[in-house]
């Protein structure tokens, strides 16, 4: 079983809809969740960090279940700039990898008119 | 303005000929990291540096060196590069620790070609 699991995608869905995309990871020690933006062969870059009690922002809402080891991100009011590929990232491993992030693959998303 | 960079953004290079790609932080992070990102495979670390002179393998180290000497600089050597090694790579730092004030700062990648 993998670290940190995503539904690849692609997600394609009409300008305005609401999507979710979920991701499970393996290790119950893990402290730190994110969820981070990664356009087309650039750098990922943070989105949003996901709290225990969930946060938002804007159209954005992400949410974390330890019990079920599992976090979400939902986009609400989708735009045509929301299409990149969203990686879930869950972190520290507090193992042999020292501090280290793990990544999932990422979900890609299109948003179409 | 906090920043990652990493040079070169591309490189073509031949198979055998060493290389070395840098990266440098300015937010004095503690822990550095490079990451290869292949297609289906997603980031996968090589190496990361939780302090000056303090570096260990990731996943796939094989085929890298890193140093770090510097708290700011932590470059990836590539002392025989093949085929295999053509990938695009981050660089990334961030706070040692946990908890949501540690996320990852991405350098804006390198492509490289081994031929």
């Amino acid at each position: 079983r993998k670290e940190v699991e995503q539904d690849p995608g692609p997600f394609n869905v009409p300008e305005g809809a609401t999507v979710a995309f979920n991701c499970t990871y393996s290790n119950s020690a893990s402290q730190s969740f994110f969820w981070y933006r990664q356009d087309c062969r650039k750098e990922p870059k943070l989105l949003m960090s996901v709290y225990s009690s969930g946060n938002e922002d804007g159209r954005f809402t992400a949410q974390l279940n330890r019990a079920s080891q599992y976090i979400s991100l939902l986009i609400r009011d989708s735009k045509l700039s929301d299409s990149a590929t969203y990686l879930c990232v869950v972190g520290p491993i507090l193992t042999g990898g020292g501090n280290k992030l793990t990544f999932g693959t990422g979900t890609q998303l299109k948003v179409e008119l | 303005e906090a920043q990652v960079t990493q040079n070169p953004r591309y490189l073509i290079t031949v198979t055998g000929k060493k290389l070395t790609v840098t990266c440098s932080q300015n937010m004095n992070h503690e822990y550095m990291s490079w990451y290869r990102q292949d297609p289906g495979l997603g980031l996968r670390q090589i190496y990361y540096s939780m302090n000056v002179e303090v570096t260990d393998k990731g996943d796939v180290p094989e085929g890298y060196k890193v140093s770090r000497k510097e708290k700011r600089n932590f470059p990836l050597i590539l002392e025989s590069p093949s085929p295999n090694q053509t990938s695009l790579y981050f660089c990334a730092s961030r706070k040692q620790g946990m908890g949501p004030n540690t996320e990852a700062f991405f350098g804006q990648g390198t492509r490289l070609t081994v031929v």
